[in-house]
């Protein structure tokens, strides 16, 4: 049972367009990280949200708790967002994170 | 600042082999922890630690052992390699457990035959 979805689990756009990748989760949390995984394996945190929104850059996180619903925004799409971006949540009984599988975005050019 | 330095970064054993994974960090965190990730997997927790000479299990713990001798390093022993533990390793530390940033290893992909 996966207690952290993520969607879509693949995801191909043009350089450009706004993307959304979406993460669920079942379980009371206290917290979401948002995370990029690049090509070569590396995995740097964006984000960790407990309510509302943040933004970095051309990055956007939100979070809607009552819903247990994320999103990761990015806008102007660019090919060096071409990357793995992961989800996790942070469990709210032991700080445990329970991690989503990840999508992989493609920006072509 | 280094940040957390895993090593090696490709490794293959023989069925049975015994090995270690070596993570240092030099941000003075208390929290490490070490993940494996599969194709279409989610990260999952091996052990952790929230500080020298504290470890715990994480939700795969079997065939794994870790100590923490020192607040810099938190090395993960393969006992007797199996062809299951075929996986990418990371190691990961934050300040602690609630952090708002996690820091990871670049990773060590590991065949067992």
């Amino acid at each position: 049972k996966n207690e952290v979805e993520q969607s879509p689990q693949n995801l191909t756009a043009q350089e450009g367009e706004f993307i959304t990748i979406n993460c669920s989760y079942s379980v009371g949390i206290s917290a979401l990280h948002w995370l990029q995984q690049h090509p070569g394996g590396g995995i740097v945190s964006l984000f960790m949200l407990s309510s509302g929104k943040k933004k970095h850059g051309r990055l956007i996180a939100t979070i809607n708790i009552q819903e247990k619903h994320s999103s990761l925004h990015i806008t102007a799409s660019h090919p060096r967002d071409s990357a793995v971006y992961i989800c996790a949540a942070c469990w709210r009984s032991n700080y445990q994170l329970i991690w989503g599988a990840g999508t992989k975005l493609i920006i072509k050019p | 600042n280094a940040g957390v330095t895993q090593t090696p970064k490709f490794q293959v054993l023989k069925t049975g082999q015994s090995m270690t994974l070596q993570c240092a960090q030099d941000m003075n965190h208390e929290y490490m922890s070490w993940y494996r990730q599969d194709p279409g997997m989610g990260l999952r927790l091996i052990h952790y630690s929230v500080g020298a000479g504290i470890t715990d299990q994480g939700e795969v713990p079997n065939g794994y052992n870790v100590s923490r001798s020192t607040t810099e390093d938190f090395p993960l022993r393969l006992l007797s390699a199996a062809p299951s533990q075929t996986s990418v390793y990371f190691c990961a530390s934050s300040q602690d457990r609630a952090d708002e940033k996690l820091f990871f290893g670049s990773g060590t992909q590991l065949s067992v035959l």
